[in-house]
């Protein structure tokens, strides 16, 4: 199984929709999480923490399950300003050399 | 905010040349990283280092080398550039030696190898 997985997409989602993406990763041991967002050509982002209790930030929301070992994010109302590559990433459960990158997956939301 | 400065935006080199990529960050963040990102393959780890005159090999690190010798400075050393290390590579930095923190990227450096 891959550390971090991720569905690559396309999604093709209309302005406007609610759109989730899953990630499943394979390290019980990892304690944190974050989803990172990767506009074409520019660096990685961070988006926000995922909390074990879930957690909001405006229209998006990230979810941990810890039992099935995937983590999710919802954005809602969805902008075209919201096209772009979203990486999931979790620690790697100890140490300094941190974090897995998820390869990501690519949303394009559409007038 | 957390500022990382890639000394570069596009670089072209030749095959054979040795290529720094220099790397600063202004929060006096423990830990710093090189990756390189390639379509379909994403971040690959390429070095860290936790410490001044620390350094850990990540996934990839056959072909470069790094160096630093302060704490807000950390470069990366292709010792003699070849056309598969052709990439885009980012810099990336964090708090804290239990490496849960989230890291924050430069703007990346596109090397082209000729």
């Amino acid at each position: 199984r891959k550390e971090v997985e991720q569905d690559p997409g396309p999604f093709n989602v209309p302005e406007g929709a609610t759109v989730a993406f899953n990630c499943t990763y394979s390290n019980s041991a990892s304690q944190s999480f974050f989803w990172y967002r990767q506009d074409c050509r520019k660096e990685p982002k961070l988006l926000m923490s995922v909390y074990s209790s879930g957690n909001e930030d405006g229209r998006f929301t990230a979810q941990l399950n810890r039992a099935s070992q995937y983590i999710s994010l919802l954005i809602r109302d969805s902008k075209l300003s919201d096209s772009a590559t979203y990486l999931c990433v979790v620690n790697k459960g100890g140490g300094a050399d941190g974090l897995t990158f998820g390869k990501g997956t690519h949303l394009i939301i559409q007038p | 905010d957390v500022k990382v400065t890639q000394s570069s935006r596009y670089l072209v080199k030749r095959t054979g040349e040795k290529v720094f990529l220099e790397c600063v960050q202004d929060m006096d963040h423990e830990n710093m990283f090189w990756y390189r990102q390639d379509p379909g393959l994403g971040l690959r780890l390429i070095y860290f280092s936790y410490d001044v005159k620390m350094k850990e090999k990540g996934d990839i690190p056959e072909g470069y080398s790094v160096s630093r010798e302060k704490k807000e400075r950390f470069s990366l050393i292709l010792e003699s550039a070849s056309t598969n290390q052709t990439s885009m590579y980012l810099c990336a930095s964090s708090s804290g030696g239990d490496g849960n923190q989230p890291q924050h990227f430069g703007d990346g450096t596109r090397l082209s190898i000729l």
